[in-house]
């Protein structure tokens, strides 16, 4: 079965560092782009960074771009997120995100999530 | 353009057709892709090209794309079909990915 499960999310308090893990399975996770995307409670879907299947290129969203990593272990088949200097609208539930092969963009296996709470 | 923009809440009767629609400049001459949401649950891809269904999903829903403006049909909606449905495609940079705001779709 194809499979995203992400962890690591927590409390955690303003100005503080998480990192959390997306664990693959069920494909070959080292032929896939990846993304994570983000909902903060009660609203839409914000797209936060991009990494290519070989880690060769990374993009993220300007409003993240700085306090955000994103990094991936192919032989671990794990896709990472370091978040840094945390505020409190950082808090989300945080998704990993398979893009699909292929000429036509899409995000087609999401993992269920992790909640990131930021907070004192 | 660096906006997708839907509106946020469309409403349908059981067993009507309804079109929920998506509009930004990236989308000229590409199709976005759509995703459903149920609460307290991840979102679910439900369709991405020129009218494209991934497995599983059921043949009443439908994409379609004119100019900037690109729609996610849902011919007959069910029950089940109610959620929030989000759009979403790279930018015109290539380098971001774009979500449209979210449509909530209330099957009466």
């Amino acid at each position: 079965e194809v499979q995203l499960v992400e962890s690591g999310g927590g409390l955690v308090q303003p100005g503080g560092s998480l990192r959390i893990t997306c664990a693959a399975s069920g494909f070959t996770f080292s032929s896939y782009n990846m993304d994570w995307v983000r909902q903060a409670p009660g609203k839409g879907l914000e797209w936060l960074s991009y990494i290519s299947s070989s880690s060769s290129t990374i993009y993220y969203a300007d409003s993240v771009k700085g306090r955000l990593t994103i990094s991936r272990d192919n032989a671990k088949n794990s896709l990472y997120l370091q978040m840094n200097s945390l505020r409190a609208e950082d808090t989300a539930v945080y998704y990993c995100a398979r893009e699909r092969l292929g000429n036509n963009y899409g995000l087609d296996v999401w993992g269920q999530g992790t909640t990131v709470t930021v907070s004192s | 353009s660096s906006e997708l923009t839907q509106d946020p809440a469309v409403s349908v009767a059981l067993g009507q057709t309804v079109r929920i629609t998506c509009q930004g400049g990236s989308l000229r001459g590409f199709y976005p892709s759509w995703y459903q949401q149920k609460p307290g649950q991840a979102p679910v891809f439900v369709m991405y090209g020129k009218n494209n269904r991934p497995s599983g999903i059921p043949d009443r829903f439908s994409g379609s794309n004119s100019g900037s403006t690109a729609s996610l049909t849902i011919t007959g909606a069910q029950a089940e079909d109610e959620a929030d449905y989000y759009c979403n495609s790279r930018d015109s940079s290539g380098k971001h990915v774009l979500f449209g705001g979210g449509t909530k779709l209330t099957v009466l």
